[in-house]
């Protein structure tokens, strides 16, 4: 166990419709990462935050967004999804805010878009 | 050519062999980070790089910047080593940051 939660497990829902997932860093950790995993693309990295701040952006697309709250959790709304969002999405935390910190991956949500 | 590339794909090891997996890339970079994935899907983060050497436990992780490639060795396999081994290059300055993953290596040790 990495410390790191997050919620839901499983999402299933529609192309079109918008959907939140929500990580929670482990205790004392103020970055949280969000990544992507899909068959056909692999693992990408989207979006860092750092203390409630944007640090660092990947290949996050327009129809996605994320925030970190005061209390260091995250959540990575996804809207206007297509069948092609459809993918493992992890996000993961570390202590700093420099990427070689070492980090700590949460189980991952599984996202199901039909 | 993909930026990173992995070598070999799938890999085969009876328990106790010694075993390599291989990352190239072909951009500079600041890190190299090595991250397993368990069959169930988990990810752990095993090593980040940027210079020499690092072990912990049966792991050992080189990187040879001035050939752009880095190694990942399990020394004593065992079955529980079984998972999916990615690098992934790590390319920041300042706010910009590029983090290019490999497809990763399927390892399956056998009893």
């Amino acid at each position: 166990d990495s410390g790191v939660t997050q919620t839901p497990k499983h999402l299933i829902t529609a192309t079109g419709q918008r959907v939140t997932l929500r990580c929670s860093p482990r205790s004392g950790d103020l970055s949280v990462y969000w990544y992507q995993q899909s068959l056909d693309q692999g693992l990408q990295f989207l979006i860092q935050y750092y203390n409630g701040e944007e640090r660092a952006k990947g290949n996050i697309l327009e129809r996605f967004s994320a925030q970190q709250f005061p209390d260091l959790h995250s959540e990575l709304n996804l809207s206007s999804l297509e069948l092609g969002d459809s993918a493992l999405y992890f996000c993961a935390s570390s202590v700093g805010q420099e990427v070689i910190d070492e980090q700590y991956f949460g189980p991952g949500t599984r996202l199901t878009v039909t | 050519k993909n930026e990173v590339e992995q070598s070999p794909q799938n890999l085969t090891a009876q328990e106790g062999e010694f075993i390599t997996i291989n990352c190239s890339y072909s951009v500079g970079i600041s890190a190299l980070h090595w991250l397993q994935q368990h069959p169930g899907g988990g990810i752990v983060s095993l090593f980040m790089l940027s210079s020499g050497k690092k072990k912990h436990g049966r792991l050992i992780a080189t990187i040879n910047i001035q050939e752009k490639h880095s190694s990942l060795h399990i020394t004593a396999s065992h079955p529980r080593d079984s998972a999916v081994y990615i690098c992934a290059v790590l390319n920041s300055g300042g706010s910009n940051y590029k983090l290019t993953f490999g497809k990763g290596t399927l390892l399956t040790v056998k009893p």
